[in-house]
């Protein structure tokens, strides 16, 4: 089946810099999309999600910019702290209720 | 309010055996699902349980079976272990009517030897 997947598999940042990671989805049927962050030795974190009938929306600190007409999708965090040090994963779905599907992370170093 | 558990934290198996991974959900939670995350990759769904029965299910063989019980928490059950099965294993749980709002627990380490 079509899948998730990433630009850029490490992004290294300096502290205080804006961030900004990639992701390609391949399922135009796809309409609920979610950024997940995760840390080492502990499982994906909500941080933001967008519906395919909106093109940005934001969250304290980051934002979700999503392109249909290319199937791409990013997320932007503003001001890098080393907290956000972490795997960043997207995942999208189909509101029939179908399963997240999640694309392989980029890895975000923050560099102090 | 407790989040999400998963028990053990670490296991190790060999080859041929059959392994049994718990998860308790988030307070409140009705639906449980569970991932397969391979070193390097993303998470991939393995089955969701709402009501003590299997909701949907991914692209996993039958060795992978499962289990949810009256008060919602739940067990993975793995037979025949291969090498491949060596992955982190993650428990979400979310509520049935809002099923995308999924909160992750720590995962299981399983290593197959």
């Amino acid at each position: 089946g079509e899948s998730v997947g990433l630009h850029l598999p490490t992004l290294s940042v300096q502290e205080g810099d804006n961030s900004i990671i990639n992701c390609a989805y391949s399922n135009s049927a796809s309409d609920y999309f979610i950024w997940y962050k995760q840390e080492s030795g502990k499982g994906p974190q909500f941080i933001i999600d967008i519906r395919s009938n909106m093109d940005k929306r934001q969250g304290q600190r980051v934002t979700v910019l999503l392109n249909k007409t290319v199937k791409h999708l990013s997320l932007q965090i503003a001001a890098t702290q080393p907290g956000d040090s972490a795997v960043y994963f997207c995942a999208e779905t189909y509101s029939g209720n179908t399963p997240l599907v999640f694309g392989k992370g980029t890895r975000l170093s923050v560099i102090a | 309010d407790a989040g999400v558990t998963q028990s053990p934290t670490h296991l190790i198996k060999t080859r041929g055996q059959q392994v049994t991974l718990r998860c308790s959900p988030k307070s409140g939670h009705d639906t449980v699902s569970w991932y397969q995350q391979a070193l390097g990759q993303g998470p991939q769904f393995i089955f969701q349980y709402y009501e003590e029965e299997e909701r949907q299910r991914g692209n996993f063989p039958d060795r992978f079976s499962g289990h949810q019980f009256p008060n919602y928490s739940s067990e993975l059950n793995v037979n025949a272990l291969l090498l491949g099965d060596s992955a982190l294993y993650l428990c979400a749980s979310s509520l049935v009517l809002s099923p995308y709002e999924q909160y992750f627990g720590p995962g299981t380490r399983l290593t197959v030897t």
